[in-house]
């Protein structure tokens, strides 16, 4: 069975400083892998995704992300944080099958950011 | 472009009563996914519609159910409310064009409370 999981549930950092939120994931065969982020009262927004080809992908609001096979992990990073990054980020998975299961997803628990300036 | 627009925005509803729920994806994609967000379960994959077929549904009791018009516009339906049922009810749509996969455009959602 596919699985994300999200190993923290807080992650605070200081305005201008580097972020990490770590995303690990199972799943049988080649993984599809993606982050979102919700912040209060929204629904999610597409941010990043790995589908194949290079392991650091680059996604919106300077957001890019490591895809590392051996490790299975799937880590969110941004060099330098802003105050309004602060929200909820979800990592989610996408087993490799066929068309027919484009729009579900399997989402990690979420991990809530909190940058302080 | 107009995005996922999703209404009721808020509803509150009894036990033992039913709701319908309506989603208008954004124009041009003929996918729709629902999913159900509590803080306990997280997000939770309810089920998806293309073409007006349903070609995925998620763990969820008989009770929750949907479906899709030729216009795309999706429905959902909880019959029998319990309390467990509050939460955020969040449309996605999407297309199925190639580079797009899994790339979900999210509404803003409904919010249920049940009493």
């Amino acid at each position: 069975a596919q699985s994300v999981a999200q190993p923290e549930d807080q992650v605070n950092v200081a305005e201008g400083n580097p972020l990490t939120v770590k995303c690990t994931y199972s799943v049988s065969g080649n993984p599809y892998l993606f982050w979102y982020v919700q912040y209060p009262n929204r629904g999610l927004q597409f941010l990043l995704k790995y589908i194949t080809g290079d392991n650091l992908v680059k996604g919106s609001y300077g957001f890019e992300a490591e895809f590392n096979k051996s490790q299975t992990s799937f880590h969110l990073k941004k060099p330098s944080a802003l105050v309004s990054d602060s929200a909820l980020y979800f990592c989610a998975v996408r087993g490799a099958s066929g068309s027919s299961n484009t729009g579900k997803l399997i989402f990690g628990q979420g991990t809530t950011l909190q940058v302080k300036p | 472009k107009a995005g996922v627009t999703q209404t009721p925005r808020y509803l509150i509803k009894t036990r033992g009563q039913q709701v319908t729920l309506s989603c208008s994806p954004i124009s041009g994609h003929r996918s729709v996914s629902w999913y159900q967000q509590t803080p306990g379960q997280g997000l939770q994959f309810l089920f998806e519609y293309f073409s007006e077929t349903q070609r995925n549904k998620g763990n969820f009791p008989g009770r929750f159910s949907g479906r899709q018009f030729s216009n795309s516009r999706s429905e959902m339906n909880v019959s029998t409310l319990e309390l467990g049922d509050s939460a955020l009810y969040l449309c996605a749509s999407s297309t199925t064009r190639t580079g797009t996969i899994g790339e979900l455009f999210f509404g803003e959602g409904s919010r249920l409370t049940v009493l």
